[in-house]
């Protein structure tokens, strides 16, 4: 069965430092999201893609965060100079029409800023 | 602003014990609402689409049912492997809008 594919599954990384975190999504899917989880807390919307290029984003997806699809099987997010606010589970999600259809999820990717 | 509510947060159920689980929203022009089951910490595994109130979509335990003011998640005879926290989503109302609201989730408990 397909399914997204994240990696790494879990990274730590120092305060101030740049971490991309990898998706490659289900092959004939056209929308690409990131969505991220603080521990005990609700799953929020970062940001959709299609397209290449960027369809919506969160008052959270701001200066520091950048997304990418570097070739034709590869969804990036990058976080420029993490804070420690930013450790959280992030999920990488996709799908083949938009809005009101069904979102696949990766198994995320854990990032603990020290 | 959009809003998902999902009630109760915590459900402990002895095995074989049915119960239901409650989502409710306010949205306008609902575009679809999204039960998904997420394991720890794991990602959000996709388990039903509803469209329409009166619509219901089933899998094997699990029965989604819909209203124009709510969505329920009913569990018959449920299984310890059935324990997780159960979430609900609907696309935010914004034209042309892509993202999902969630609710905080229903985490499951399932005691054999």
């Amino acid at each position: 069965e397909p399914e997204v594919t994240q990696t790494p599954s879990h990274q730590v990384t120092q305060m101030g430092q740049e971490v991309i975190l990898r998706c490659v999504p289900i092959s004939n899917h056209l929308y690409f999201y990131w969505y991220r989880q603080i521990l005990g807390q609700k799953v929020e919307f970062l940001v959709s893609f299609y397209n290449n290029e960027i369809s919506e984003k969160s008052e959270i997806f701001d200066d520091q965060f950048s997304v990418e699809r570097p070739d034709g099987s590869n969804f990036t997010l990058k976080i420029r100079s993490t804070k420690l606010e930013d450790s959280a589970m992030y999920f990488c999600a996709s799908g083949d029409t938009a809005g009101g259809t069904e979102a696949f999820f990766g198994q995320g990717t854990r990032l603990t800023v020290v | 602003e959009d809003q998902v509510t999902q009630s109760p947060e915590a459900l402990r159920l002895q095995e074989g014990e049915s119960s239901s689980l409650n989502c409710s929203y306010t949205v306008s022009g609902l575009r679809g609402l999204f039960w998904y089951r997420q394991d720890p910490g794991k990602g959000p595994e996709f388990l039903f689409t509803l469209y329409s109130a009166g619509e219901e979509k089933e899998k094997e335990r699990l029965k989604a049912t819909l209203t124009k003011k709510e969505s329920f998640l009913h569990i018959t005879a449920p299984k310890p492997e059935d324990s997780a926290t159960y979430l609900c989503a609907v696309p935010y109302s914004g034209a042309g809008s892509y993202q999902l609201t969630f609710g905080k989730g229903t985490k499951l408990s399932v005691i054999p």
